[in-house]
């Protein structure tokens, strides 16, 4: 059963600092990996999504790399700013595309 | 362009009670799906569909019924609601994986069962 965990659960930092959040999954027989940021009391919004033949995708200040082989996936945020203090979910989609499978996610905290 | 729509936004039951959401999406996806989100639990797909009057059952099915009659909506029915329904439940779509497969959900319906 695929299983995905997210490092750290809760992370701090001050604005301006580079930060990588991790992700792994325990099956590498995905379909993709989509990366979300939810904030309190809302819903996802989709950031990034790395195909299974992908090793990164660039949005803006954000960058995700896929290593299918190792089941490990980053998403690395240059100069963070408060307006990123949000909660970050990683999934997997199963091979059909039929499901996807969430991490617990990192709740990000960037102060000023 | 509205993207994935969710009706309502909060609602209270009693033990027992029934009700059905309703979620809608006006971009043309064929695959639609149902999740809930409780905490230390993350989300979980509960029912999705991959057309018009498909359903197949996700991780978390028991207690819900759901129905697609029409391409754009997705209704999720409790028959008979329990307090471990409270929960968070979110509506998604996508073109499926023949397009990529990207997922896009609605804002929430916030649940309480009494």
């Amino acid at each position: 059963k695929q299983e995905v965990t997210q490092i750290p659960a809760a992370l701090s930092v001050p604005e301006g600092e580079n930060l990588v959040l991790n992700c792994s999954f325990t099956d590498s027989a995905i379909y993709n990996l989509q990366w979300f940021r939810q904030d309190p009391g809302k819903g996802l919004t989709s950031l990034l999504l790395i195909q299974s033949s992908q090793r990164e995708q660039t949005s803006g200040r954000l960058n995700a790399s896929l290593d299918k082989s190792s089941g490990r996936s980053t998403l690395y945020i240059a100069a963070s700013q408060p307006g990123d203090s949000a909660t970050y979910l990683c999934a997997v989609n199963n091979q059909a595309g039929t499901a996807l499978i969430f991490g617990k996610g990192t709740t990000l905290s960037v102060s000023s | 362009n509205a993207g994935v729509t969710q009706t309502p936004k909060f609602r209270v039951l009693k033990t027992g009670q029934s009700m059905t959401l309703l979620c809608a999406q006006d971009m043309n996806h064929e695959y639609m799906y149902w999740y809930r989100q409780d905490p230390g639990m993350g989300l979980r797909l509960i029912h999705y569909s991959v057309g018009e009057g498909t359903t197949a059952k996700g991780e978390v099915p028991d207690g819900y019924n759901v129905s697609r009659l029409k391409k754009q909506n997705f209704l999720l029915g409790l028959e008979s609601a329990a307090p471990s329904q409270t929960s968070v439940y979110f509506c998604a779509s996508s073109f499926g994986p023949n397009l990529g497969n990207e997922q896009f959900f609605g804002p929430g319906t916030r649940l309480t069962v009494l």
